[in-house]
């Protein structure tokens, strides 16, 4: 049984670039979430997405930060022209139904921004 | 809001027992608590929900006290491999399924 899966797990990017974080939810599970966590700091939530559809977007940055979850494929999260303090580990969790409420996360992806 | 996680940190030694506080101030519909290591991926432990009952598997178990927006983890004989920093996660929708607001976690080191 496969869990969350993201990629990559590691990404370097200089300021100025984009990076693009990828997340494949557990089988079966149709709910993802992302969130962000700095060094020594708890998760802040950032997005809630459902297949083709955003949910919830109120964690997000109102600018170069953006998300999707297409109908074929991983949910996308996207961060245009970025800068040092996007440096953090992103997190992406996936839970089956809206009455299931667990939410399992996946390995995280490290970005550092140069 | 953030829910306010007690205490900080934690020294154990393996086989004594340790209680996480996890405190609102703002009416709850579930807590959900998670586990993380270094460097790794949260991992889920258990949830309660409002109007549940208490849950436990092994030897974590946590409650729930609705009138007080509060929730226990309870950590019995402590084993090294319970090291780790400890989260909990609140919802406040009844629909379930939105976004969890985390504590800053606690920290527990267990020492043989």
């Amino acid at each position: 049984n496969a869990g969350v899966m993201q990629n990559p797990r590691h990404l370097v990017r200089r300021r100025g670039q984009e990076a693009r974080l990828r997340c494949s939810p557990m089988k079966g599970h149709s709910h993802v979430y992302w969130y962000r966590q700095l060094p020594e700091e708890g998760l802040k939530f950032m997005v809630y997405l459902q297949k083709e559809n955003i949910i919830d977007e109120s964690g997000m940055p109102k600018e170069r930060f953006s998300a999707e979850f297409p109908k074929e494929g991983p949910s996308i999260l996207r961060i245009q022209q970025v800068v040092r303090g996007d440096s953090a580990a992103y997190f992406c969790a996936s839970s089956p139904t809206v009455t299931a409420y667990e939410q399992y996360f996946g390995p995280g992806t490290r970005l550092t921004v140069t | 809001q953030q829910p306010v996680q007690s205490p900080q940190a934690v020294i154990l030694r393996e086989g004594e027992d340790a209680v996480i506080n996890c405190s609102s101030s703002k009416a709850l519909y579930s807590v959900h608590w998670y586990r993380q290591k270094h460097g790794e991926a949260p991992i889920f432990l258990m949830i309660l929900l409002k109007g549940g009952e208490q849950k436990g598997h092994d030897k974590i178990s946590a409650s729930f006290n609705e009138k007080k927006q509060q929730s226990s983890l309870y950590l019995t004989a402590s084993q090294l491999s319970y090291s780790g920093t400890y989260f909990c996660g609140t919802s406040y929708s009844g629909g379930g399924a939105d976004g969890l607001t985390f504590g800053k976690g606690t920290h527990l080191i267990i020492q043989p």
